[in-house]
């Protein structure tokens, strides 16, 4: 079946300008997560979605950063005027969030250059 | 402290060697453990989940212990192939919803 798909897979921008990315889950799973990776770095959680909960977006760096699920599938993740330091690899995952089935699919990531 | 830390080698290692890496979480009423595995400029791949009595596929054996909070995870017989880093996650159970936490990774490299 489909995994889960993100585009664009490779974006370059401008310092100040606004970025969106897009992140299409498997069909039916509720859980939904956004990370981004820098270069050689680990996973840095940024926000997580669980059904119809509140997300928990404790990981969201600054204000600029912002993420919405619509419909408890598609999610967009937006970055409002980018800066250099917002260049790395941003990976989704989403998992079926059941107790007995809580592996995550990730992704292949935007990568996400800002000049 | 960090709830999910790993020992971020690089584990330099033979062909043919046994190697194996800890992860140690925090919370006591953590549940639901894994072991991910990501190769260079690729997204993580579930490895192996982590049962309370352990289990192995293949070569690669998983164990937990309770006792003094930490996962480990065993490879034999190591391959080239088996060079990436390897990222353990915790789900930490504060709450129903709660999310999963992972590790900083461990880089291992396989050497001929």
């Amino acid at each position: 079946g489909a995994g889960v798909s993100q585009s664009p897979s490779n974006k370059v921008t401008e310092k100040g300008k606004d970025v969106e990315l897009r992140c299409d889950p498997i069909s039916g799973h509720t859980a939904l997560y956004w990370y981004r990776q820098s270069l050689g770095q680990g996973l840095e959680f940024l926000i997580y979605f669980q059904g119809n909960s509140a997300p928990d977006k404790s990981g969201l760096p600054s204000d600029r950063f912002s993420a919405e699920r619509t419909g408890g599938s598609v999610s967009t993740l937006t970055i409002q005027r980018t800066q250099q330091e917002d260049s790395a690899v941003y990976l989704c995952a989403s998992s079926p969030r059941d107790r007995t089935q809580e592996t995550q699919y990730f992704g292949p990531g935007t990568r996400l250059l800002v000049l | 402290r960090k709830e999910v830390e790993q020992d971020p080698g690089p584990f330099n290692v033979p062909e043919g060697a046994t190697v194996a890496f800890n992860c140690t979480y925090s919370n006591s009423a953590s549940q639901s453990f894994f072991w991910y595995r990501q190769d260079c400029r690729k997204e993580p791949k579930l490895l192996m989940s982590v049962y309370s009595s352990g289990n192995e596929d293949g070569r690669f054996t998983a164990q937990l212990n309770r006792a003094s909070q930490y996962i480990s995870l065993l490879i034999r017989d190591s391959k080239l192939s088996d060079s990436a880093t390897y990222l353990c996650a915790v789900n930490p159970r504060y709450s129903s919803a709660s999310k999963i936490i992972f590790g900083s990774g461990t880089r291992l490299s396989i050497r001929p």
